[in-house]
């Protein structure tokens, strides 16, 4: 859905740095979904968030990986010191009454 | 756990009907979704099931039988521009997981 943004679009990283992927869910939507998708594979889903809580982390790997979704301001996904096998796209989603989660572009995280 | 399972490839002829299947298998049931992603695109939502039966959206029905935890959409009149990944995903406003995803492809 045009409603969801995510920034940025295609993001290069060294093995070791660190990696910041934004998304800025619909006005007025206060939930929001991170998924991870490998080439030709389905969608894992990492975390749910509402604003300022992390409601589920299930997904998420134990290091490394950590989200957030402050009262202000984007729902900010972050990667310390990256690793190839992290190379995937990053949605974000989101959900209001019913059933319909809305996703963003992506963010294509290639690690080099 | 929660599992849903699709075949990994399909094939139909442009004009023909495709019917791309989902079993799964779930702690809780919180209804059964469908997406549709072109390669490179964001996912997209084409239909719900939360009852038994049959949801019609113009081309596309989606199907549920809860007791046979099994769930098929359904493509009528199959255009080109239908070839994409199809996923069901169960789950709503919280934890949602995807099925493995069917790529079509619709040939001339």
């Amino acid at each position: 859905n045009a409603g969801v943004m995510q920034n940025p679009r295609h993001l290069v990283r060294r093995r070791g740095q660190e990696a910041r992927l934004r998304c800025s869910p619909m006005k007025g939507h206060s939930h929001v979904y991170w998924y991870r998708q490998l080439p030709e594979e389905g969608l894992k889903f990492m975390v749910y968030l509402q604003k300022e809580n992390i409601i589920d982390e299930s997904g998420m790997p134990k290091e490394r990986f950590s989200a957030e979704f402050p009262k202000e301001g984007p729902s900010i996904l972050r990667i310390q010191q990256v690793v190839r096998g992290d190379s995937a796209a990053y949605f974000c989603a989101t959900i209001e009454a019913g059933n319909e989660q809305f996703f963003g572009p992506g963010t294509r995280l290639t690690v080099l | 756990g929660q599992s849903l399972e699709q075949p990994s490839e399909v094939t139909a002829v442009e004009g023909a009907i495709v019917q791309i299947n989902c079993t799964y298998q779930t702690s809780g049931f919180y209804g059964l979704s469908w997406y549709q992603q072109h390669d490179g695109g964001a996912p997209t939502f084409l239909s719900y099931n939360a009852l038994d039966g049959l949801e019609e959206t113009g081309r596309f029905s989606s199907f549920l039988s809860r007791s046979d935890s099994y769930g098929y959409l359904l493509l009528q009149e199959l255009q080109m521009k239908d070839s994409a990944s199809y996923f069901c995903a169960h789950g709503g406003y919280q934890k949602v997981t995807f099925g493995t995803g069917t790529k079509l492809q619709v040939i001339p």
